[in-house]
Parts: structure tokens; sequence; C-alpha cells
């Protein structure tokens, strides 16, 4: 059972435009919620990260958007550049059950010139 | 730099043989995982530790087992790889406590 849903599943924004991949979760419990973004050939890398008692959170051009009684949560990203262009995912995680994340099933942004 | 590092990169067998994929870290995180991933997909947890001599299976049955005698060290194996075992394989390892995940270059396995 997917615990995370995440939409859409590709994105063309033009540079300079704002690229918006929105995610979705059900257990309340979950306590912590990453982006991690990934380039062909690499492993995802931690990109930017909320817990739940902040509704957002932005590092440069990358902004977290955090709704906790909707129990949403959006990546932001400002100003996107060609260098964005990668697959993102969403993931969330409750720190007290001693399981793993549970990842979104991916984004995946082209930014064109 | 990741210090987090998966060998080999890339690996082609044929059906039936044994491999084990290696990962090691240097971070001294107690938690590692690993997760299978068509390239650009989702990603399906196969197995995690939280620590030396513990192991537990994820979502994904694999037919792959996995051990963790040393902290940093958390090799997979797979018994018979078949063609299905196709894939790309990510190891990870945390501090947990929202720390996030610290994921290796992944080794890319073609079954033939």
């Amino acid at each position: 059972q997917q615990q995370v849903k995440q939409s859409p599943q590709s994105l063309i924004v033009q540079k300079g435009g704002i690229s918006i991949i929105n995610c979705a979760y059900e257990n309340t419990a979950f306590d912590y919620f990453p982006w991690y973004q990934q380039f062909p050939g690499k492993g995802p890398a931690l990109l930017i990260a909320i817990r739940p008692d902040v509704s957002e959170k932005k590092e440069g051009r990358f902004t977290i958007s955090f709704n906790k009684s909707a129990k949403q949560f959006s990546l932001h990203i400002m100003d996107s550049q060609p260098g964005d262009s990668a697959t993102y995912f969403c993931a969330a995680e409750n720190s007290n059950s001693g399981y793993a994340l549970n990842f979104g099933k991916g984004t995946s942004l082209l930014v064109t010139p | 730099e990741a210090d987090i590092y998966q060998t080999p990169r890339y690996l082609v067998i044929g059906t039936g043989k044994k491999i084990t994929l290696e990962c090691s870290q240097t971070m001294g995180h107690d938690k590692m995982y690993w997760y299978q991933q068509d390239p650009g997909m989702e990603l399906h947890l196969i197995h995690y530790s939280y620590g030396v001599n513990s192991t537990e299976k994820g979502d994904l049955s694999s037919e792959s087992t996995v051990s963790r005698i040393r902290t940093e060290h958390f090799p997979l194996t797979l018994e018979s790889a078949r063609p299905s075992h196709t894939s790309q394989y990510l190891c990870a390892s945390t501090l947990g406590g929202n720390y996030g995940y610290t994921f290796g270059s992944g080794t890319r396995l073609t079954v033939v």
C-alpha cells in the first residue's frame, strides 16, 4: 500500500518558471518529511526536509509547504533551471516506529531552456 | 561527497548465479537499507538493519538475503539470480532521528 502519494508523475517547466510537486499522506504518526533529488545514474540525495510543527521551510530556491490538517506537503522550485532537471521523491517517516522512510513514486522534472 | 560506497557499479551475470552486492559506509550509522529501483522509478525497500546482527525484510521480496556483522558493512546476496532481478540496487544509511538518508551511487545489475 502506497503510504505517500505523489503527483504529477512528470512535469515540464520553462526556465525561470516555478515547479510544483505535491504529496499526500494518511498516517498522522509521520513526523518527518524529506524531499530527495536524483540525477540519472546516481543515488537520491537529500534536498530539503520539514517537520510538521512548521508550515514552510525555504532553502535557496527550494521551498516545502506543509499543510498538517490536509495531510499534504509540496515542493516548490522557484526560478527553475535546466540543471534542476531530475527525478524528485517525497518521503515520510514515523521516527517512533523504528521503520524506514516511505517514498512517493517520484516526479520526473524537465526544465527547458 | 557521500561516504557510502557500493560495488560493483555495474554487473552482468548469467541466470542462476549467486552474487553479492557490497555496501560500506564510514559514517558510523547504525541504520542501513537496501532499495531496488528501476531507472527513474519508485524505490522499493528490500531489507533493512538497525545495527549489528539486526536484519529485517522490507516490502519487496526479492529472494535475497543480507547480513550485518559489522556496523559499516551491509552486503546483499542473491542466491540464484533471475532476469526479473535486473534492476538498480541502492544502499542507504542514516543516524536515524530525522537526519535523512545518505544513498550510495547504486549497483546496476543485469541478469541474462
